[in-house]
């Protein structure tokens, strides 16, 4: 993949956690269409990040999106058991690329 | 309420077609880009292919020339159709709605399972 993650990340419940999402100058630097998916075990990914920082109706503001360079990068604050997960970043780069995934556990 | 819901999936031999359907409801779905996204089993989301509002298409290179996505307006419903297929592309297929007008994917259903397999 062009873009990379972590494999995993964990925290504990009311914690804080940041996932990175580091791609080649290609795929993250030049755009700013990086989005951020949920995904839970046998379901649909969600979006829960667009435009790098935007926010869908119903998401809580607990989730937050950034960018600096070719790193994207999420945070979850505040962290419950339901945000346990696998998160995905998406950018455009002349077509749309997924990066590997970040499994989040929520100790 | 936005809705999407796949069917056309199942066992295909290799080298053999499937065509896939999505039928919207919940919005205008003339005026959206809509896309097909797919996930091999243990791996992350692939992009397959997307068409606009005014019917242009897009595929990345990996599918430009095996798969052909299009639209009916008046029936509400995208299609993927697949040719050549191989153990590879067995996945389960998402379609997904574009937020507009043609950013990433805000909606989608709850995929069909494509198994390539003798």
């Amino acid at each position: 993949s062009a873009v990379t993650q972590p494999r995993s990340v964990s925290g504990s419940p009311g914690q804080s956690v940041t996932i990175s999402c580091t791609g080649t100058s290609t795929a993250l630097s030049g755009y700013n269409s990086v989005s951020w998916y949920q995904q839970h075990p046998d379901k649909a990914p969600k979006l829960i990040i667009y435009d790098v920082i935007k926010r869908p109706s119903g998401v809580p503001d607990r989730f937050s999106g950034s960018k600096s360079g070719d790193t994207a990068s999420l945070t979850i604050s505040g962290l419950q058991t339901e945000d346990e997960a696998d998160y995905y970043c998406c950018s455009y780069a002349g077509y749309w690329v997924f990066g590997g995934g970040t499994k989040l556990t929520v100790l | 309420e936005v809705q999407l819901l796949e069917s056309g999936g199942g066992r295909v031999q290799p080298g053999g077609s499937l065509r896939l359907s999505c039928a919207a409801s919940g919005f205008a779905f003339s005026n959206y880009a809509v896309s097909w996204v797919r996930q091999a089993p243990g791996q992350s989301p692939e992009w397959v292919s997307s068409i606009s509002s005014g019917f242009t298409t897009y595929y990345p290179d990996s599918f430009r020339g095996r798969v052909t996505i299009s639209r009916d307006n008046s029936r509400n419903t995208l299609y993927l159709q697949m040719d050549s297929l191989t153990a590879e592309d067995t996945a389960i297929y998402y379609c997904a709605r574009n937020t507009p007008p043609l950013g990433t994917f805000d909606y989608w259903g709850q995929g069909t399972l494509v198994t390539v397999s003798s």
